[in-house]
Formats: structure tokens, sequence, C-alpha cells
């Protein structure tokens, strides 16, 4: 059966700071694989994603991914965080038997002056 | 604005009622997504559906049925409400049943059964 994990609950960065949220994932055959962004009292935005080719996947917002398969990851990382990333943040994988998601539980990521 | 709309945003009711949730995909997209975001469950798909035609199902609750309309519009409703369904509903929308489509979220609308 497919999982998602993510490790980190919480995350608190300063503003300009590097920022990298881990997600890991289980599936047997080649995974699609989601970043989504929710703002407090907003839907979910899809930062970026990937299901084949390079990679090192480009999002909006200056985020990008990496998908390593040995590792069965799909981390998020932007070089520096603005204050308006603040936000909850969702790992999700699509299996290819069906086109509904499967969710991590969220990195709430707090930005510090 | 992901293009998709869910009404009402905020609904309150009591134990052992019944409410009808309402999503309106995106122009042109023929599959809708229902998920429950809730505390202690995360996010979960509930249904799928596609062109009005159920495609899969999820972890919904027998006291839970959705619908497909002929205009794409779909109807969550919730049965004998219990205060564990309260919760954020939201609805996504695709273009077809692709495999890695994009799926595109509404705002949600917060249930809180009292």
């Amino acid at each position: 059966a497919q999982s998602v994990t993510q490790p980190d609950i919480h995350i608190t960065v300063s503003e300009g700071a590097s920022l990298e949220l881990r997600c890991n994932y289980s599936y047997g055959a080649t995974p699609y694989l989601f970043w989504y962004v929710q703002s407090p009292g907003q839907g979910l935005q899809l930062l970026l994603k990937y299901f084949s080719g390079d990679t090192l996947v480009q999002g909006i917002k200056g985020f990008e991914a990496e998908f390593k398969r040995s590792q069965s990851s799909f981390n998020l990382r932007k070089p520096s965080v603005h204050w308006s990333d603040a936000a909850e943040y969702f790992c999700a994988v699509g299996t290819t038997g069906a086109n509904n998601l499967f969710f991590g539980t969220g990195t709430r990521l707090t930005v510090i002056p | 604005d992901s293009g998709v709309t869910q009404t009402p945003k905020h609904l309150i009711t009591a134990t052992g009622q019944r409410v009808t949730l309402r999503c309106s995909p995106r122009s042109g997209d023929l599959s809708v997504y229902w998920y429950q975001q809730s505390l202690d469950q995360g996010l979960q798909f509930l249904i799928h559906y596609y062109n009005g035609e159920e495609r899969a199902k999820g972890n919904i609750l027998e006291r839970f049925s959705a619908q497909q309309f002929p205009d794409l519009h779909s109807e969550l409703n919730l049965s004998s409400l219990e205060l564990g369904d309260s919760a954020l509903y939201f609805c996504a929308s695709s273009v077809d049943t692709g495999r890695g489509e994009t799926q595109y979220f509404g705002p949600g609308t917060r249930l809180l059964v009292l």
C-alpha cells in the first residue's frame, strides 16, 4: 500500500535562510509525487509535481524538489525563505491505479524575521 | 484562485442532521474529487467522480454519499452527523483521469457539528 511520511511536524526558519522539507514515500511502482501548500484559511495550491524525466523539478514561488528513488524521497527546497512562505506544506503521492492522492500529515513552516 | 468553487464556506449543524456540500469544478474539468481534512485523520481521499460516474472510493463512510450532475457540479451529502464529522471538506477537479494530472483544490467547506 502507498503511504507518505513527513517526519517534521513543525519547522521554524529565519527569513532569508534556506529551507528543506522532507518527504518519504512508500509505493511499489514509480510514483507520481506532488507538493502542495496550504495557507491559513485557504485551499491547497500545487507547488510542483514529478511523474517522469528530470529528477529535479522546479515549481512556483522559487521552490524545487528532487526525486531520489534510492531513498524513496521527494524533498522540497527553497534557497531563501520569505515571510510569505509561512504555511502548511503537504507532500502527496499519486498511484498508477487511481488518480486520487495520498497525503502526508503536513509540515507547518514558521518564518521568523 | 483555482477556479474551483465550494459552497457554503462554513456550516454549523447538530448531531444527527444531514447537510449537502456543493462543488463546481473548473471550466472544462470532468473529474471531481472529495477530500476530508481533520485534525486526527489528516487529509483523506473520500471519492472520485468522472463525467457523472463514480470512479474510486476511499475512506468514505456509509453515511456519506456523493454525486456528479450533468453540468459537472458535484454534491457531497453527509447524514446522521456525528461530532467526529467536524472537518474541512475539500473538492478538487482535474481535466480527465490521467495519472499524475494536477488536481486543483477549492477553498473548502468547514463543517462544525455540535
